[in-house]
């Protein structure tokens, strides 16, 4: 069975803190991707990989950074958190360059920054 | 740019029939995805479509027309467990293959 998961359900961060949100995939996908979800904004991508140590900018990459260590691992790093970064956090990975390829996501984190 | 339009909220009745629409505008077009999103759940495949027309997966169909930059998801037969967020999103060519861009989704409610 495909699986995506995240570090964590739940976590709650105060302001300026340094902040990691853990994804790992066990289906030896090529890509993987970080989304935020937003109430009216839906979900807005905000880092990618396409291999390891590769990275690529979403559309909001501002506040953010990643990391790709490892094929099946993809971290993304708030590297001093904000009231504006509370959000639900998505992670999702997908096989290859075929553009009909699923998608498959994470459960989600939810952070609340203090 | 990129635009991908959808209703924000849909009301239906149970058993009945609904249609939720998405328009896009983009730069590249390589296909169109649904997804489904239960509240507080990841998001879950439904459909791809890349050719025009309509494919039909049991309750579930998704239409494509590519001159008109429109998509549609029907559901028939509704029931209370589909009341979620329908997501519509748009893959692309080139550098944009390996990323989808989502709409902001359509939050159906299915009443008894």
């Amino acid at each position: 069975d495909v699986k995506v998961t995240q570090s964590s359900r739940y976590l709650v961060k105060r302001t300026g803190e340094k902040v990691f949100l853990e994804c790992v995939q066990d289906m030896d996908h090529e890509n993987m991707f970080w989304y935020r979800q937003d109430p009216g904004l839906g979900l807005r991508l905000i880092y990618f990989s396409y291999d390891v140590k590769m990275k690529e900018k979403g559309d909001i990459p501002e506040g953010y950074s990643v990391s790709r260590e490892k094929k099946e691992r993809f971290s993304l790093i708030l590297e001093s958190a904000s009231t504006n970064q509370t959000s639900m956090y998505l992670c999702a990975s997908r096989a290859g360059t075929s553009a009909d390829n699923e998608q498959f996501f994470g459960p989600g984190t939810r952070l609340t920054v203090l | 740019g990129q635009n991908i339009d959808q209703p924000t909220e849909m009301t239906a009745t149970e058993g009945a029939i609904v249609q939720i629409n998405c328009t896009y505008q983009t730069s590249g077009f390589n296909g169109l995805f649904w997804y489904q999103q239960h509240a507080g759940e990841a998001p879950t495949f439904l459909s791809y479509n890349v050719l025009d027309g309509l494919e039909e997966k049991g309750r579930f169909s998704s239409f494509l027309s590519r001159s008109k930059g429109y998509s549609y998801l029907l559901l028939k037969e509704l029931q209370m467990k589909d009341s979620a967020s329908y997501l519509c999103a748009v893959i692309g060519y080139g550098g944009a293959t390996n990323k989808l861009i989502f709409g902001t989704g359509t939050l159906l409610a299915v009443q008894p």
